[in-house]
C-alpha cells in the first residue's frame, strides 16, 4: 500500500532564505509526482508534475526533483518571499493521488 | 479556458441529511475525481469517474455516490450524514486517467459543515 509522507510537517524561515520540502513515498511504481500550493481554506494549485520518466522539473523559483528508487522527492524554493507561505503538499499517482499530509511553511518579512 | 468550478462554496447540513455538491471540470478534460479533505488532513480519494463511468473508488461506504454527465460535470451525493463528513471537497479534473503527464486541476472545493 502507497504511503507518502513529508518532512517538515511546518517550517518558518525569514524573508530570501532558500528552503527544501521533502516527500518520500514507499511503492515506486508511479505514473508521477505532483507538488501542490494549498492556501488556508482554499482549494489545491499544481506547481510541478515530474514524470516517473524524469528527475526534475523547474518553475520560477520552484524546483523539484524525483529519485523513484529511494523513494524521494525534493521540493527547493529560492529566495523565499511572505507569498509563499501555505502548505505544500506532493502527491504520487498511479490512477489516483496519494498525497502526504502537507509542509505548512511561513516566511516571515 | 475555463478552470474546475464547485458549487456551492459552503454548505451546513444536519446529521442523517443528503446532500449533493457539483463540480464542473476544465474546459476539454473529460475525468473528474473527488477527494475528501479533513482539517489538517492530506486530502483522501473518493472516487473518479471518466467517460460518464466510475474509474476508481477509494475506501468510502456506499453512501458516498456519484454521477458524471455526458458534458463531464459531475456530482457528489451523500447520504445519511455523519458528523465525520464534515471536510472540505475538493473535485479535479484531468484529460486522461492513464496518462503519466496529466496533472489534475483543482477547483476550490465545497466546505461542508454537519452539526
Amino acid at each position: 500500500k502507497q504511503e507518502v509522507t513529508q518532512i517538515p510537517a511546518a517550517l518558518s524561515v525569514p524573508e530570501g532564505e532558500n528552503l527544501v520540502l521533502n516527500c518520500s513515498f514507499t511503492d515506486s511504481a508511479i505514473y508521477n509526482l505532483q507538488w501542490f500550493r494549498q492556501d488556508p481554506g482554499k482549494g489545491l494549485t499544481s506547481l510541478l508534475l515530474i514524470q516517473s520518466s524524469q528527475r526534475e522539473q523547474t518553475s520560477g523559483r520552484l524546483n523539484a526533483s524525483l529519485d523513484k528508487s529511494s523513494g524521494r522527492s525534493t521540493l527547493y524554493i529560492a529566495a523565499s518571499q511572505p507569498g509563499d507561505s501555505a502548505t505544500y503538499l506532493c502527491a504520487v499517482q498511479d490512477r489516483k493521488l496519494i498525497w502526504g499530509l502537507g509542509t505548512s511553511l511561513a516566511v516571515n518579512p | 479556458e475555463t478552470g474546475v468550478t464547485q458549487s456551492p462554496t459552503h454548505l451546513i447540513k444536519t446529521r442523517g441529511q443528503q446532500v449533493t455538491l457539483r463540480c464542473s471540470s476544465q474546459s476539454g478534460h473529460n475525468t473528474v475525481s473527488w477527494y475528501q479533505q479533513a482539517l489538517g488532513q492530506g486530502p483522501q480519494f473518493i472516487f473518479q469517474y471518466y467517460r460518464e463511468e466510475e474509474n476508481g473508488r477509494g475506501n468510502f461506504p456506499p453512501r458516498f455516490s456519484g454521477l458524471q454527465f455526458p458534458n463531464y460535470s459531475s456530482e457528489l451525493n451523500v447520504n445519511a450524514l455523519e458528523l465525520d463528513d464534515s471536510a472540505l471537497y475538493l473535485c479535479a479534473s484531468s484529460l486522461d486517467p492513464g496518462s503519466n503527464n496529466s496533472p489534475l486541476h483543482f477547483g476550490n472545493g465545497t466546505r461542508l459543515t454537519v452539526t
